[in-house]
């Protein structure tokens, strides 16, 4: 069974950073692209990028890009995201997606409240 | 990006009701349109990939279907457990780029 488990929810003080995790089982971990996804109330859900679990080649949102960081651990079959500078604008639920472009298996999302 | 224009916001239909949800895409797709749902505080599921394919384990009353820049996805015979938000995607060309939801509800 494919399962992609990440971190829990964040509250961090504005400016700081965050690591997101999302460990996966279930599947060959190096054979797929991993994607983000940033999802706010009241607003359209928003790729954030991918990284191919072969051989980390990322592929950004021009929007995040030096917002997000994107890595993989192939050792643990683990996707990471770093998220820099973080305002009150990347308060948000993040998902971690199996899938370049399409998405077929999701995390379970993780909260990040950015608030002093 | 490619804008995805999804319509209506909201729906509410009876049980047993066929319920239709409509995305338009800004250009052409090319039938790389994807439809999800979305439960309260749960991650989307993935319904129809490929604009008519269904997705493992997905009940047949779900359908999709379109071309080009329009796209459908078709609940026949609406079930309670059928309640949520559903959402397009377009996978296309890059950045994917969802529509803003159809939040569906039992009468």
């Amino acid at each position: 069974e494919v399962q992609l488990q990440q971190s829990g929810a964040e509250l961090v003080k504005p400016g700081a950073s965050v690591k997101l995790s999302c460990k996966t089982s279930g599947y060959t971990f190096s054979n797929y692209y991993m994607s983000w996804l940033k999802q706010m109330p009241g607003q359209n859900i928003e790729w954030i990028g991918n990284i191919y679990g072969g051989n980390g080649g990322t592929g950004y949102n021009q929007k995040f890009k030096g917002k997000a960081t994107l890595t993989v651990d192939k050792s643990s079959s683990t996707a990471y995201m770093d998220l820099s500078s973080l305002t009150s604008e990347d308060s948000a639920v993040y998902f971690c997606a199996r899938g370049g472009s399409y998405f077929d298996y999701w995390g379970q999302g993780v909260m990040v409240t950015v608030s002093s | 990006d490619i804008q995805m224009t999804q319509s209506p916001a909201s729906l509410s239909a009876s049980l047993g009701e066929t319920v239709s949800i409509e995305c338009l895409a800004s250009e052409d797709i090319y039938s790389y349109l994807a439809w999800y749902q979305q439960k309260p505080g749960k991650s989307p599921q993935l319904l129809i990939y490929a604009a008519n394919r269904l997705q493992d384990g997905v009940p047949s009353r779900f359908s999709g279907s379109g071309s080009g820049t329009q796209y459908s996805l078709k609940i026949s015979g609406m079930q309670p457990e059928d309640e949520g938000d559903y959402f397009c995607l377009q996978g296309s060309k890059f950045p994917p780029t969802f529509g803003g939801g159809t939040k569906l509800e039992l009468k």
